[in-house]
């Protein structure tokens, strides 16, 4: 069945580092692929996704790009904030409708000073 | 409207017990999910309702859950004669049609004992 595999945490990170969150995935057909984003004590939010291969998503210096023949999806950013430090979720939906999502386990970043 | 707001943010309750959970999406949304997120899990789909119809229940929700949308707003999840392995996270979040552009509530953390 479809799935996300994600790599594991926690990651710890100086401020200004260089951030790469690994997420590969199984799906039949062409998914979407997303990432996720909690912050402490908030819900979900959608950082940034790419519905077809080849395309980048970016949002707020983070990048990620949907390569179909590795079928991954890494998470990007060239130089972390302390404000950064929060749980990603990489996630696929098995179309452009977002029915239904399938998460990975999530990845927790703390960014220190 | 500030978002998808969720109630009770906590709920304790003692095994065999029934529970209700709210979830009070963006009001122009016509769509609305349940997820469930166990701890350093990825939340896993529970039930997506578009307007007032349940359109899709995962295996996950065995016949002691039960949700409904009435009126094609808000929502409830209940979970009748609870156990401990229902403990968790419930998410709820909405969109206006697909395309991934949901909005997650703050979720119901449910403890049971």
């Amino acid at each position: 069945g479809d799935s996300v595999t994600q790599m594991e945490g926690p990651v710890t990170l100086s401020e200004e580092a260089f951030l790469t969150i690994n997420c590969t995935y199984t799906a039949t057909g062409y998914p979407s692929l997303f990432w996720y984003v909690q912050y402490p004590g908030e819900g979900l939010q959608l950082l940034l996704k790419a519905t077809k291969a080849d395309d980048k998503g970016s949002n707020k210096g983070f990048e990620a790009t949907y390569r179909k023949e590795t079928t991954s999806f890494h998470l990007e950013k060239g130089s972390v904030q302390v404000s950064d430090s929060a749980v990603y979720f990489c996630a696929l939906s098995r179309d452009d409708t977002g029915n239904q999502f399938y998460f990975g386990t999530g990845t927790s970043l703390t960014v220190i000073p | 409207d500030t978002g998808v707001s969720q109630n009770p943010r906590h709920k304790i309750t003692k095994r065999g017990q029934n529970v209700t959970f709210r979830c009070d999406p963006i009001s122009e949304h016509n769509r609305l999910y349940w997820y469930r997120q166990t701890l350093g899990q990825g939340p896993e789909f529970l039930t997506y309702f578009q307007n007032e119809a349940q359109l899709e229940k995962s295996r996950l929700l065995s016949d002691r859950f039960s949700a409904e949308r009435p009126k094609g707003s808000f929502s409830t999840l209940e979970i009748q004669r609870t156990e401990q392995g229902d403990s968790a996270m419930y998410l709820c979040a909405s969109s206006l049609g697909g395309s991934g552009g949901y909005t997650f509530g703050s979720g119901t953390r449910l403890t049971v004992v």
